[in-house]
Protein backbone atom coordinates (compact mmCIF):
# COMPACT_ATOMS: atom_id res chain seq x y z
CA UNK A 1 0.00 0.00 0.00
CA UNK A 2 0.85 3.63 -0.01
CA UNK A 3 3.48 5.10 2.54
CA UNK A 4 5.33 7.87 3.19
CA UNK A 5 8.60 7.96 4.75
CA UNK A 6 9.82 11.01 6.51
CA UNK A 7 13.44 11.90 8.47
CA UNK A 8 13.50 11.24 11.80
CA UNK A 9 13.43 13.51 14.42
CA UNK A 10 13.87 15.63 16.66
CA UNK A 11 15.58 18.47 14.51
CA UNK A 12 17.01 21.33 16.27
CA UNK A 13 18.35 24.13 14.86
CA UNK A 14 19.80 27.93 16.18
CA UNK A 15 17.67 30.56 14.33
CA UNK A 16 18.10 31.82 10.72
CA UNK A 17 19.57 28.00 9.87
CA UNK A 18 18.82 26.25 6.91
CA UNK A 19 16.00 23.13 7.26
CA UNK A 20 15.50 20.07 5.40
CA UNK A 21 13.25 17.18 6.31
CA UNK A 22 13.23 14.73 3.93
CA UNK A 23 10.25 13.01 2.77
CA UNK A 24 9.87 10.19 0.11
CA UNK A 25 6.55 7.99 -0.83
CA UNK A 26 5.45 5.00 -2.29
CA UNK A 27 2.55 5.12 -4.21
CA UNK A 28 0.94 4.21 -7.41
CA UNK A 29 0.35 6.92 -10.30
CA UNK A 30 0.67 10.60 -9.32
CA UNK A 31 -0.64 11.09 -5.60
CA UNK A 32 -1.05 14.42 -4.20
CA UNK A 33 1.76 15.23 -2.01
CA UNK A 34 1.10 17.48 0.99
CA UNK A 35 3.32 19.03 4.22
CA UNK A 36 1.21 19.61 7.56
CA UNK A 37 2.28 21.50 10.34
CA UNK A 38 1.29 21.06 14.15
CA UNK A 39 1.88 23.87 16.74
CA UNK A 40 1.67 22.99 20.37
CA UNK A 41 -1.47 22.60 21.31
CA UNK A 42 -3.66 22.87 17.85
CA UNK A 43 -4.56 20.89 15.21
CA UNK A 44 -2.68 19.82 12.13
CA UNK A 45 -2.61 23.10 9.20
CA UNK A 46 -1.95 22.76 5.88
CA UNK A 47 1.37 24.27 5.16
CA UNK A 48 1.78 23.62 1.44
CA UNK A 49 1.02 21.23 -1.35
CA UNK A 50 1.60 19.52 -4.44
CA UNK A 51 -0.46 17.97 -7.37
CA UNK A 52 1.84 17.17 -9.87
CA UNK A 53 5.18 16.36 -10.48
CA UNK A 54 7.78 19.18 -11.13
CA UNK A 55 5.30 21.56 -9.13
CA UNK A 56 6.65 23.27 -6.19
CA UNK A 57 4.74 23.87 -3.17
CA UNK A 58 5.17 26.91 -1.09
CA UNK A 59 4.03 29.26 2.20
CA UNK A 60 5.13 30.95 5.01
CA UNK A 61 8.79 30.81 3.29
CA UNK A 62 8.75 26.93 3.21
CA UNK A 63 9.62 24.99 -0.53
CA UNK A 64 9.30 21.71 -0.99
CA UNK A 65 8.94 20.28 -4.78
CA UNK A 66 7.54 17.56 -6.15
CA UNK A 67 10.11 14.73 -7.57
CA UNK A 68 8.33 12.13 -9.36
CA UNK A 69 12.12 10.45 -10.70
CA UNK A 70 13.23 10.16 -6.77
CA UNK A 71 9.90 10.16 -5.32
CA UNK A 72 10.53 12.55 -2.63
CA UNK A 73 8.97 16.37 -1.62
CA UNK A 74 11.38 17.46 0.98
CA UNK A 75 10.94 20.50 2.86
CA UNK A 76 13.23 23.35 2.94
CA UNK A 77 13.30 26.96 4.33
CA UNK A 78 16.12 29.01 3.77
CA UNK A 79 15.85 30.74 7.55
CA UNK A 80 13.96 29.26 10.77
CA UNK A 81 12.79 31.33 12.98
CA UNK A 82 11.13 30.18 16.68
CA UNK A 83 8.21 30.77 15.57
CA UNK A 84 8.57 27.59 13.10
CA UNK A 85 8.75 25.50 16.29
CA UNK A 86 6.50 22.58 14.98
CA UNK A 87 6.02 19.12 14.10
CA UNK A 88 5.55 18.82 10.63
CA UNK A 89 4.37 16.21 8.61
CA UNK A 90 4.54 14.98 5.29
CA UNK A 91 1.61 13.34 3.98
CA UNK A 92 0.27 12.32 0.55
CA UNK A 93 -3.17 11.80 -1.07
CA UNK A 94 -3.72 8.65 -3.83
CA UNK A 95 -4.59 8.94 -7.19
CA UNK A 96 -8.19 8.64 -7.58
CA UNK A 97 -11.49 9.34 -5.89
CA UNK A 98 -10.03 8.70 -2.12
CA UNK A 99 -9.82 11.27 0.31
CA UNK A 100 -7.27 8.93 2.70
CA UNK A 101 -4.62 10.70 3.83
CA UNK A 102 -1.57 8.58 4.04
CA UNK A 103 0.93 10.52 6.99
CA UNK A 104 4.60 10.17 7.82
CA UNK A 105 5.65 9.94 11.12
CA UNK A 106 6.31 13.35 11.78
CA UNK A 107 9.22 15.45 12.22
CA UNK A 108 9.82 17.70 15.77
CA UNK A 109 11.86 20.48 15.14
CA UNK A 110 13.11 23.13 17.70
CA UNK A 111 14.37 26.67 16.39
CA UNK A 112 16.54 28.31 19.46
CA UNK A 113 16.88 32.01 19.39
CA UNK B 1 -12.19 30.19 7.53
CA UNK B 2 -12.51 26.72 7.71
CA UNK B 3 -12.64 25.93 11.29
CA UNK B 4 -12.72 22.52 13.29
CA UNK B 5 -13.36 22.35 16.70
CA UNK B 6 -13.14 19.08 19.32
CA UNK B 7 -14.73 18.41 22.42
CA UNK B 8 -13.42 17.60 24.95
CA UNK B 9 -9.85 18.44 24.41
CA UNK B 10 -8.73 16.05 26.91
CA UNK B 11 -10.81 13.47 29.18
CA UNK B 12 -9.68 10.42 31.53
CA UNK B 13 -12.24 8.01 32.32
CA UNK B 14 -12.33 4.61 34.03
CA UNK B 15 -11.90 1.28 32.41
CA UNK B 16 -15.04 0.24 30.71
CA UNK B 17 -16.60 3.11 30.77
CA UNK B 18 -17.80 4.78 27.37
CA UNK B 19 -16.82 8.31 26.48
CA UNK B 20 -18.19 10.41 23.49
CA UNK B 21 -15.71 12.63 21.66
CA UNK B 22 -17.50 15.40 19.49
CA UNK B 23 -15.90 17.22 15.90
CA UNK B 24 -17.95 19.86 14.49
CA UNK B 25 -17.20 22.19 11.69
CA UNK B 26 -17.54 25.95 12.76
CA UNK B 27 -18.03 27.75 9.46
CA UNK B 28 -18.64 25.60 6.58
CA UNK B 29 -20.61 22.13 5.94
CA UNK B 30 -18.36 18.76 6.15
CA UNK B 31 -19.69 16.04 3.77
CA UNK B 32 -17.02 14.11 4.92
CA UNK B 33 -15.17 13.87 8.40
CA UNK B 34 -12.56 11.43 9.69
CA UNK B 35 -11.54 9.94 12.61
CA UNK B 36 -7.22 9.41 13.22
CA UNK B 37 -5.97 8.80 15.98
CA UNK B 38 -2.01 9.22 16.99
CA UNK B 39 0.51 7.45 19.16
CA UNK B 40 3.02 9.33 21.08
CA UNK B 41 5.76 9.82 18.30
CA UNK B 42 3.99 8.14 15.67
CA UNK B 43 2.11 9.45 12.91
CA UNK B 44 -1.95 9.71 12.44
CA UNK B 45 -3.59 6.71 11.53
CA UNK B 46 -7.38 6.90 10.17
CA UNK B 47 -9.40 5.13 11.60
CA UNK B 48 -12.44 5.98 10.03
CA UNK B 49 -14.30 7.90 7.24
CA UNK B 50 -17.63 9.26 7.29
CA UNK B 51 -20.09 10.42 5.24
CA UNK B 52 -23.18 12.40 6.64
CA UNK B 53 -26.26 10.87 7.31
CA UNK B 54 -24.88 7.19 6.23
CA UNK B 55 -22.39 4.63 7.73
CA UNK B 56 -18.95 5.09 8.49
CA UNK B 57 -16.21 3.13 6.57
CA UNK B 58 -13.50 1.75 9.11
CA UNK B 59 -10.11 0.91 8.12
CA UNK B 60 -8.80 -2.57 8.42
CA UNK B 61 -8.22 -3.87 11.85
CA UNK B 62 -10.20 -1.16 13.72
CA UNK B 63 -13.00 -2.40 15.76
CA UNK B 64 -16.63 -0.92 14.15
CA UNK B 65 -18.04 -2.02 17.98
CA UNK B 66 -15.64 -0.46 19.78
CA UNK B 67 -15.46 2.62 17.85
CA UNK B 68 -18.66 4.29 17.33
CA UNK B 69 -19.13 6.73 14.63
CA UNK B 70 -22.04 9.19 13.81
CA UNK B 71 -22.29 11.42 11.49
CA UNK B 72 -25.80 12.99 11.95
CA UNK B 73 -25.72 16.16 10.10
CA UNK B 74 -23.16 18.32 7.87
CA UNK B 75 -21.08 20.30 11.02
CA UNK B 76 -21.09 17.13 13.55
CA UNK B 77 -19.90 13.98 13.78
CA UNK B 78 -18.96 11.63 17.26
CA UNK B 79 -16.68 9.37 18.17
CA UNK B 80 -18.23 6.76 21.22
CA UNK B 81 -15.40 4.90 22.55
CA UNK B 82 -17.06 1.89 24.35
CA UNK B 83 -16.18 0.12 26.68
CA UNK B 84 -12.68 2.00 27.30
CA UNK B 85 -9.65 0.29 28.28
CA UNK B 86 -6.16 1.71 29.13
CA UNK B 87 -4.82 0.76 25.95
CA UNK B 88 -7.44 3.08 23.63
CA UNK B 89 -5.49 5.50 25.49
CA UNK B 90 -4.61 8.08 22.31
CA UNK B 91 -4.77 11.23 21.26
CA UNK B 92 -7.63 11.42 19.05
CA UNK B 93 -8.18 13.54 16.05
CA UNK B 94 -10.76 14.52 13.52
CA UNK B 95 -10.85 16.42 10.27
CA UNK B 96 -13.74 17.64 8.05
CA UNK B 97 -13.93 18.26 3.99
CA UNK B 98 -16.39 20.07 2.52
CA UNK B 99 -16.28 17.48 -0.23
CA UNK B 100 -16.55 17.87 -4.35
CA UNK B 101 -13.39 17.35 -6.53
CA UNK B 102 -12.13 21.26 -6.04
CA UNK B 103 -12.94 21.31 -2.56
CA UNK B 104 -10.40 18.21 -1.28
CA UNK B 105 -9.22 19.82 1.86
CA UNK B 106 -9.15 18.26 5.20
CA UNK B 107 -9.53 20.95 8.10
CA UNK B 108 -8.34 19.50 11.08
CA UNK B 109 -9.15 19.48 14.96
CA UNK B 110 -7.27 20.46 17.44
CA UNK B 111 -7.44 16.65 19.04
CA UNK B 112 -9.08 14.96 21.93
CA UNK B 113 -6.29 13.52 24.82
CA UNK B 114 -8.42 10.35 26.10
CA UNK B 115 -6.78 8.98 28.93
CA UNK B 116 -8.04 5.46 30.41
CA UNK B 117 -7.69 4.49 33.97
Amino acid sequence: GDSVTQMEGPVTLSEEAFLTINCTYTATGYPSLFWYVQYPGEGLQLLLKATKADDKGSNKGFEATYRKETTSFHLEKGSVQVSDSAVYFCALRSQGGSEKLVFGKGTKLTVNP
Amino acid sequence: GAVVSQHPSWVICKSGTSVKIECRSLDFQATTMFWYRQFPKQSLMLMATSNEGSKATYEQGVEKDKFLINHASLTLSTLTVTSAHPEDSSFYICSASPGGQLLREQYFGPGTRLTVT
